[in-house]
């Protein structure tokens, strides 16, 4: 099956502590894209990537980090800096040849 | 101004019944148009795609496209309590990041 996977579903960790969220896909897509959706705020972009070894900041990218060594393979860490960094996560890829954007199933963060 | 405005609802309609939901926009730039449903915890799931104005029509869902109005629609046909989520709206020119509403909680009750 074709598709984007996010791991873990669930993460817990302590202020503090830095924690890198998985996204991997099998699109073939070049372009892959991170958000972070909170409650009454739709998404907000924080990096994204139109090819590999490179990426640019979005809207909210303080406090965040990324790397984009494989076609495949987008994380993101979540820093220490960021002040508010409990929120659901969405990684995405876009289709070059239609700009469709396909999400994959979310990161649910809790840090406490 | 926001560049996309969403109602964020809820919208309640009884099993059966036609959903509108809208979306307006200030930037004539957009060139495509998307609608996602999202249903609670999960990532959202692209619905329908247009590039031009008009409609297009995929099973129960119709997505319309109003460029000189900065107005898009989608509409579901006997609706279902399935259909019971969030739907955003997204649009978009060239490579240039998508721009997301809030989206619209709508529920159908059996």
């Amino acid at each position: 099956d074709g598709g984007i996977t996010q791991s873990p579903k669930y993460l817990f960790r302590k202020e503090g502590q830095n924690v890198t969220l998985s996204c991997e896909q099998n699109l073939n897509h070049d372009a892959m894209y991170w958000y972070r959706q909170d409650p009454g705020q739709g998404l907000r972009l924080i990096y994204y990537s139109q090819i590999v070894n490179d990426f640019q900041k979005g809207d909210i990218a303080e406090g965040y980090s990324v790397s984009r060594e494989k076609k495949e393979s987008f994380p993101l860490t979540v820093t220490s800096a960021q002040k508010n960094p409990t929120a659901f996560y969405l990684c995405a890829s876009v289709n070059r040849d239609s700009y469709e954007q396909y999400f994959g199933p979310g990161t649910r963060l809790t840090v406490t | 101004q926001k560049e996309v405005e969403q109602d964020p609802g809820p919208l309640s309609v009884p099993e059966g019944a036609i959903v509108s939901l809208n979306c307006t926009y200030s930037n004539s730039a957009f060139q495509y148009f998307m609608w996602y449903r999202q249903y609670s915890r999960k990532g959202p799931e692209l619905l329908m795609y247009t590039y031009s104005s008009g409609n297009k029509e995929d099973g129960r869902f119709t997505a319309q496209v109003d460029k000189s109005s900065k107005y898009i629609s989608l509409f579901i046909r006997d609706s279902q309590p399935s259909d019971s989520a969030t739907y955003l709206c997204a649009m978009g020119r060239g490579f240039q990041k998508l721009v997301f509403g809030t989206g619209t909680r709508l529920l159908v009750s059996p």
